[in-house]
């Protein structure tokens, strides 16, 4: 599949367990900000998002938290399961069509 | 990836040659973008389009150019492929601009090579 990025941070867990990816953005003026999952040999996949006048947003097994304070966004994932191996990428917008895509964090799950 | 298509899915070109990778849509989204993604840079934004014959530049548009004759099809060419567009291309489409629960949906990618 295509090479998604060669170092990427790498967060492992058992299955089973519960998974926090974070992730600092750059801008302050950035209003909206989503996860993406990718599977290798694929392309992104939304997972959920959130607008910079709510704390948190929860999705089915996914809770994104945001923390405007220290610019920080996490992305919780309850239960974490085999299918939830992949490349999850954080991104921000600051309005329109300028939507920027964090590096990534590599999630390998154990069984 | 229901609704995105994109064509081909693997594409090995030689260097100065003119190069198009297309875009098919069937959701009647308005927006629609163009990405690379390169170890190291992540998803980097190409071109995007807000509508019919609306096209706009984005941060690595340089030796890109876009057309987008009608809603469903957005063409991205290459006009002189370099090795340093070696890449892999996404597409991507959303109903809105940045409306909660309108994330993108992504095609499933072009590798180009340039050689």
């Amino acid at each position: 599949g295509e090479s998604v990025g060669l170092h990427l941070p790498t967060l492992s867990v058992q299955e089973g367990d519960n998974s926090i990816i974070n992730c600092a953005y750059s801008n302050s003026a950035s209003d909206y900000f989503i996860w993406y999952k990718q599977e290798s040999g694929k392309g992104p996949q939304f997972i959920i998002d959130i607008r910079s006048n709510m704390d948190k947003r929860q999705g089915q097994r996914v809770t994104v938290l945001l923390n405007k304070t220290v610019k920080h966004l996490s992305l919780q994932i309850a239960a974490t399961q085999p299918g939830d191996s992949a490349v999850y990428f954080c991104a921000e917008n600051t309005g329109g069509f300028k939507t920027i895509f964090g590096a990534g964090t590599r999630l390998f799950v154990k069984a | 990836d229901a609704g995105i298509t994109q064509s081909p899915r693997h594409k090995v070109t030689e260097t100065g040659t003119p190069v198009t990778l297309r875009c098919h849509q069937t959701e009647n989204h308005r927006y629609m973008y163009w990405y690379r993604q390169d170890p190291g840079h992540g998803l980097r934004l190409i071109h995007y389009s807000y509508g019919v014959k609306d096209t706009d530049k984005g941060e690595v548009s340089d030796g890109y150019s876009v057309s987008r004759s009608k809603t469903e099809d957005f063409l991205l060419t290459l006009e002189s492929a370099t090795s340093s567009q070696t890449s892999v291309y996404f597409c991507a489409i959303s109903p809105s601009a940045g409306e909660l629960g309108d994330g993108y949906t992504f095609g499933s990618g072009t590798r180009l090579t340039v050689v």
